[in-house]
């Protein structure tokens, strides 16, 4: 079975500092890693994602994650936020035949000015 | 090009109704997924599509809920005899094959 932890349920930032939002998954087949945003009453957004290859992935945004199989890890990264990025983030992962996604519990990012 | 579309956007019921839910895949899209949002539980899968075939239907909460999807194109949820615990945000993805999932804006349901 797969499962996705997202660390952090809230994290509050000041406009234009750095920001990490955490996501550990477990599998135990190979996996491919989603990071979605949804904005206040609006559905899922694909921001960046790993199928295979580098594993520095960059995103919309001026997002990137970066996925370390030795600590099961995709963490997203953004080096400068804006109040508009302000919304609700969720890891996802996917394996086995097709793309069902299991969902992080998600993490809410506020940006403060 | 058109994105994913659901109808209603907002549904109110009253409890022991039955409502069908809607959604309209991305053109061309042969993968269709179900999931629902909901403040207790998250994000969960409900079930998924290949044409008009659903080889997975383990998301789905009881026998209440079932799903069709006509045409490779179109597909209904129906909630059978809501219950309170049935309200929740009802979003549909479609793919390509293993491709990325698209999603709708999503259905609010309110059981009354």
């Amino acid at each position: 079975a797969q499962s996705v932890t997202q660390l952090d349920s809230q994290v509050p930032v000041f406009e234009e500092a750095p920001v990490e939002l955490r996501c550990n998954y477990s599998s135990s087949v190979s996996v491919y890693l989603f990071w979605y945003v949804q904005y206040p009453n609006q559905g899922l957004q694909l921001l960046l994602k790993y199928l295979s290859g580098s594993t520095l992935v960059k995103g919309i945004n001026g997002f990137e994650a970066e996925f370390n199989k030795s600590q099961t890890s995709f963490h997203l990264r953004k080096p400068s936020v804006h109040i508009s990025d302000t919304a609700e983030y969720f890891c996802a992962v996917s394996g086995g035949g097709y793309n069902k996604l299991i969902f992080g519990a998600g993490t809410r990012l506020a940006v403060h000015p | 090009g058109a994105g994913v579309s659901q109808s209603p956007s907002n549904k109110v019921t009253e409890k022991g109704k039955d409502v069908e839910l809607r959604c309209d895949p991305i053109s061309g899209h042969t993968a269709l997924y179900w999931y629902r949002q909901s403040l207790g539980q998250g994000l969960e899968f409900l079930i998924y599509f290949q044409g008009n075939s659903a080889p997975d239907k383990s998301g789905l909460p009881s026998d209440r809920f079932s799903a069709e999807r006509t045409g490779g194109s179109v597909s209904t949820l129906t909630i059978q005899r809501t219950q309170q615990e049935d309200s929740a945000v009802y979003l549909c993805a479609s793919s390509v094959q293993r491709d990325t999932q698209y999603f709708g804006p999503g259905t609010r349901l309110t059981v009354l």
